[in-house]
């Protein structure tokens, strides 16, 4: 039972336009979400997070949109450059992400970027 | 920054033998994790560790152990290994009070 889905696989965008990776989520205990991304041979690492408490959260050029009603998240991330070519994993967590609840992941998306 | 240290980028051992895959992290985090990825799949978690000595299951514990002697140092133990362990195999870690994860580099096992 897939708790956290992203169902798009791949996604193929051109340099300096907008990419938007999506996450559904099927708990509704959860409410703490996190990005990761992922390069070959390589262990993923930190992007962004949101708390259930807001509906969206920027840095830089990547912004997390939170829909709790429709149990759904975006990462935004404009403009694309070739170096955010990766595998972005959403991630998911009941208890604000608190102490002993693990996170969930999706299976991720590929994103490649076009110059 | 935190730093998780896997011993091993890459490793071929073959079917039948044990295999010992180390974690150490450096930042005193109370919660160890151990992930596989595949394609397809995603991260799966198959153990985790909220403590030295305290070990818990995850999704897909079938075939493994751990081990938490020490709060730095979480291993993941294949008792057999099998081909349909190959894999890219992942550590985490993290404080007490919750958070992200920071990942290892991961080890690539190849089980032939």
């Amino acid at each position: 039972d897939q708790q956290v889905k992203q169902n798009s696989p791949s996604l193929s965008v051109q340099e300096g336009r907008i990419s938007i990776l999506n996450c559904d989520y099927t708990n509704s205990m959860f409410d703490y979400f996190l990005w990761y991304k992922k390069y070959p041979a390589e262990g993923p690492t930190f992007l962004i997070s949101i708390s259930s408490i807001k509906d969206k959260n920027e840095d830089g050029r990547f912004t997390v949109f939170l829909n709790k009603s429709a149990k759904h998240l975006s990462l935004h991330i404009v403009p694309s450059q070739p170096g955010d070519s990766a595998v972005y994993f959403c991630a998911a967590s009941a208890n604000s992400g608190g102490s002993n609840y693990k996170l969930t992941f999706g299976k991720g998306t590929l994103l490649t970027v076009n110059p | 920054d935190v730093k998780v240290t896997q011993s091993s980028r890459y490793l071929v051992k073959r079917t039948g033998e044990k295999v010992f895959l180390e974690c150490v992290q450096d930042m005193d985090h109370e919660n160890m994790f151990w992930y596989r990825q595949d394609p397809g799949l995603g991260l799966r978690l198959i153990y985790f560790s909220y403590d030295v000595k305290m070990k818990e299951k995850g999704d897909i514990p079938e075939g493994y152990s751990v081990s938490r002697e020490k709060k730095e140092r979480f291993s993941l133990i294949l008792e057999s290994a099998s081909t349909n362990q190959t894999s890219m195999y992942l550590c985490a870690s993290r404080t007490g009070q919750g958070g992200g994860y920071t990942f290892g580099s991961g080890t690539r096992l190849t089980v032939v």
